[in-house]
């Protein structure tokens, strides 16, 4: 399996700051001939189901505002949120999809310092 | 709009079996596939496997094989999820994900609200 590692594990940053959060896998998840990674990003508040963010490494999801914004390639890839509002404090979780089974980092705590 | 529906909460003994329902409206259930994830208190996720609404077929997490069952129901666009020799170590929350148009791809566009699972003596 893929092993999906998180940095760091909890994050505070002030409101209106840039937050960033960074996903290591074990393997590359380009799949070189489509020029695509295979990984997403979730956001989970509390008592609620994961949301879609991001897929493709830096496709936003319909809806998601552009303040989140996806990167890296091969085997690092960054999560920001350019502009911290209130409502994205939550547990954010990369996940691949370059093979099976689908395997999710083990989250990053984002709190309002 | 896209809805998925999931049963509530059930507390089961160390080996019995538990059932979780999802029911999806809002698009075409046989073109999507439907997978699970599960969530420990507490932890990360998981995925546990899917099954295509279409022709029935699964495909599951090797650490559940034999002990997870996935069914749907075409005529009420419901899928299920069946975990049976229930351990202590199953008490999660259960969520039904939906995968995207591209079946081929495991990432989730819509996710049911979860069924949390507690598995006590």
């Amino acid at each position: 399996d893929i092993v999906m590692t998180q940095s760091p594990d909890s994050l505070a940053v002030s409101l209106g700051e840039r937050a960033t959060i960074n996903c290591k896998s074990s393997q590359s998840v380009l799949y070189s001939s489509k020029n695509k990674n295979y990984l997403a990003w979730y956001q989970q508040k509390p008592g609620q189901p994961p949301k879609l963010l991001i897929y493709w490494a830096s496709t936003r999801e319909s809806g998601v505002p552009d303040r989140f914004s996806g990167s890296g390639s091969g085997t690092d890839f960054t999560l920001t949120i350019s502009s911290l509002q209130a409502e994205d404090v939550a547990v954010y979780y990369c996940q691949q999809y370059y093979i099976t089974p689908p395997t999710f980092g083990q989250g990053t705590r984002l709190e309002i310092k | 709009q896209v809805q998925l529906v999931q049963s509530g909460a059930e507390v089961k003994k160390p080996g019995a079996s538990v059932k979780v329902s999802c029911k999806a409206s809002g698009y075409i259930f046989t073109t999507y596939y439907m997978h699970w994830v599960r969530q420990a208190p507490g932890q990360g996720l998981e995925w546990m496997g899917l099954i295509n609404p279409s022709g029935d077929s699964t495909s599951y997490a090797q650490k559940l094989q034999g002990r997870v069952t996935m069914t749907r129901d075409t005529s009420t666009s419901t899928v299920y999820m069946e975990l049976s020799s229930l351990r202590s170590e199953d008490t999660a929350v259960y969520y039904c994900a939906r995968g995207p148009t591209v079946v081929t791809l495991y990432y989730f566009d819509y996710w049911g609200q979860g069924t949390l699972v507690t598995v006590s003596s």
